[in-house]
């Protein structure tokens, strides 16, 4: 069964950090990874996806299959970047999401 | 087009009655979702619609939960003798078949039961 683990419910940081959301998966196959943002009072919305290996908002995420991990990562946290990071992972048909059970990302000034 | 549209926003209900929720998938969008949402987890997939057919269903939607998309528009999911653990977020989102698999998320529909 396909599962996503994320270990932090909670991380905190200050303007400026470094930040890192950890996300491990277990899929039999080859799975497509998200991560999925819900900032305060919006709705759940794509912030990037492992196929595009592009960068949206300064965040990058890098498909480790040998260590199963998409972590998300940000040189340098703002404050807008307060919210709910979900990552999910979906099989190649396209079918349902996996998520994970979410971080909070909360970027102190 | 502004987007998946869920109608009611909230519903409040006792316990055994029957709820109805409503999504409007983005247009032209063949493909629909319904999640489950608890307080503190991560979205949880019911079912799925590709144009009128219900392709998939998880093993968390018991008899008393049916969806249906006629006509392959909108969609609703029906809870039948609702239990107070059926209060959640309920989440509908849509995308295109055959790709890119982004998948377009409404607001949700709270529910609590009472």
């Amino acid at each position: 069964a396909q599962r996503v683990t994320q270990p932090e419910k909670l991380l905190s940081v200050f303007k400026g950090a470094p930040v890192e959301l950890k996300c491990n998966y277990s899929y039999s196959g080859s799975p497509e990874l998200f991560w999925y943002v819900q900032y305060s009072r919006q709705r759940l919305q794509l912030l990037l996806r492992h196929i595009s290996r592009e960068s949206i908002k300064g965040f990058t995420a890098d498909l480790n299959k040998g260590e199963t991990s998409f972590h998300l990562k940000k040189p340098f946290a703002q404050e807008e970047d307060s919210a709910m990071y979900y990552c999910a992972l979906t099989d190649n048909a396209g079918n349902m999401l996996t998520f994970g059970g979410g971080t909070r990302l909360m970027v102190k000034p | 087009d502004t987007g998946v549209s869920q109608n009611p926003r909230h519903k409040i209900t006792k316990r055994g009655q029957n709820v109805t929720f409503r999504c409007d998938p983005i247009s032209e969008h063949n493909r629909l979702y319904w999640y489950r949402q608890t307080l503190g987890q991560g979205p949880e997939f019911l079912t799925y619609f590709q144009n009128e057919a219900q392709l998939e269903k998880s093993r968390l939607l018991s008899d008393r939960f049916s969806a249906e998309r006629p006509k392959g528009s909108f969609s609703t999911l029906e809870i039948q003798r609702t239990e107070q653990g059926d209060s959640a977020m309920y989440l509908c989102a849509s995308t295109p078949s055959g790709g890119p698999y982004e998948q377009y998320f409404g607001p949700g529909t709270r529910l609590t039961v009472t």
